[in-house]
């Protein structure tokens, strides 16, 4: 069982320059999410998805964009890159627990640590 | 909104010391609380959760009790090692933003030397 992958590991990038960083989740979660973590700051919510089709805003979404067109799938892209951006990217998938009164328990990627030059 | 609050690392013991690392939430109500760690390199991954007031979650000798009168759920272990080194993120579900999210600390470095 694989869990929660994500490529690429390492970018640098240049500003201006857009790339795709990938995530894929083998456990049939239905959410799927991605933070990004700066020293400090913990982790700060991007963009997330309650399914296949429908995505939303999480606090910080400018300069990022992401769709579902799979249960798997939740990719997130750069259009533009600049230097605020460097930092490490975690997809996180989630299935429904129902006993914890609608909260979930989070399982994480191992991180895409991306450079904007 | 609502918050969690980590004290401030690096935490640097020596091997089979004492642990607390503290955290208090400002949620209203009960919520869900939750420890994750962060080995070096790797993606967070859930140490342990608590789902009410008084339940005390356990994991890998690790121990954290929901304190609903202090809003606290500190972080406890009776023996560190070294392979305890890692950060810390204390978290609680966002309320009222129907985001299904977690709301994380800023986390804290745990140190362990042999």
């Amino acid at each position: 069982n694989a869990g929660v992958t994500q490529t690429p590991k390492f970018q640098v990038l240049k500003t201006g320059q857009s790339m795709t960083l990938q995530c894929a989740q083998d456990m049939n979660h239905e959410y799927m999410s991605w933070y990004r973590q700066d020293p400090g700051m913990g982790l700060r919510l991007i963009h997330y998805s309650v399914g296949a089709g429908i995505t939303d805003q999480g606090e910080v979404p400018n300069g990022y964009n992401v769709s579902r067109s799979t249960t798997e799938d939740f990719p997130l892209r750069l259009l533009s890159a600049a230097p605020s951006q460097t930092s490490v990217y975690f997809c996180a998938s989630s299935h429904r627990d129902i006993s914890n009164k609608g909260a979930n328990v989070l399982t994480f990627g191992a991180g895409s640590r991306l450079t904007v030059l | 909104g609502d918050s969690v609050t980590q004290m401030e690392g690096p935490v640097t013991l020596s091997e089979e010391a004492f642990l607390t690392i503290n955290c208090t939430y400002t949620a209203t109500g009960y919520p869900s609380l939750f420890w994750y760690v962060q080995y070096p390199g790797e993606g967070l991954q859930l140490l342990l959760k608590a789902t009410k007031a008084d339940d005390k979650g356990s994991n890998k000798g690790f121990e954290a009790t929901y304190r609903k009168e202090t809003t606290s759920f500190h972080l406890e272990k009776g023996s560190v090692q070294v392979s305890d080194s890692a950060v810390y993120f204390c978290a609680q579900p966002e309320k009222d933003t129907g985001r299904r999210a977690l709301t994380f600390g800023s986390g804290t470095r745990l140190q362990v030397q042999p």
